[in-house]
């Protein structure tokens, strides 16, 4: 098993620009989370899924941030438009209907100027 | 809110074992405690979890006290590679319930 794929690792994009990241959670993983973290605020839940279905998206810092998830083996994080201060990681990560924890991606390093 | 209080920072002997706490005095009866890591540029990794009894694993172990208000992780022959910040988080095991990481404790091993 791959583990969770996410892409692209690292973004660099101007301030304004539409971002969109990407995330392949492992086969047979019903939840998927999308977190953010930064040397401010660690590590923040922004919004997860539940059979492609978002449960709780309260985390997400404003409507600029949006996600989906089409279908049980993609989902998408998107900003637009992209602003300095959403400069950050960002970690995908799934985890069975009632398994012992989530498993991380690598990560996005996303970078606005 | 992350309910657990743990160090800010700790260090470690190279070999020697590393014993991280945690309080988390508000637990519920059916809260889990689980254990993270963080090394450096990567995604937390799960450690290990338990609800009331010791656990074991091939990385760590996992001493919850009676009453469950604390726990400690215990890595038994640490090594460099063990450097990294450890998260202990309580949470409800069946659910979809997030994950809410502290600030946590970061562990360095001295060579």
């Amino acid at each position: 098993d791959a583990g969770v794929i996410q892409s692209p690792r690292h973004e660099v994009t101007e301030m304004g620009q539409e971002v969109t990241l990407r995330c392949k959670p492992i086969s047979g993983h019903d939840y998927l989370f999308w977190y953010r973290q930064t040397m401010m605020r660690g590590l923040e839940l922004l919004i997860y899924f539940n059979n492609n279905v978002p449960i709780d998206d309260s985390g997400m810092p404003e409507d600029r941030f949006s996600a989906k998830m089409p279908n049980a083996s993609f989902s998408t994080l998107k900003i637009q438009p992209s602003e300095p201060r959403d400069s950050a990681v960002y970690f995908c990560a799934s985890s069975p209907q009632r398994g012992t924890g989530y498993t991380f991606g690598s990560g996005t390093r996303l970078t606005v100027v | 809110d992350a309910k657990t209080t743990q160090p800010t920072s700790m260090d470690c002997a190279e070999g020697r074992a590393a014993n991280l706490p945690c309080n988390h005095s508000t637990i519920s009866g059916n809260e889990y405690v689980y254990w993270y890591r963080q090394i450096h540029s990567q995604g937390p990794q799960y450690i290990i979890h338990g609800l009331k009894n010791n656990e074991t694993n091939e990385m760590a172990s996992l001493i919850i006290t009676e009453d469950r208000k604390s726990s400690t992780l215990i890595l038994p022959h640490a090594t460099l590679r063990d450097t990294a910040v450890y998260y202990c988080i309580v949470r409800l095991h069946y659910t979809g319930n997030q994950f809410y990481f502290g600030t946590g404790t970061s562990l360095t091993v001295i060579p």
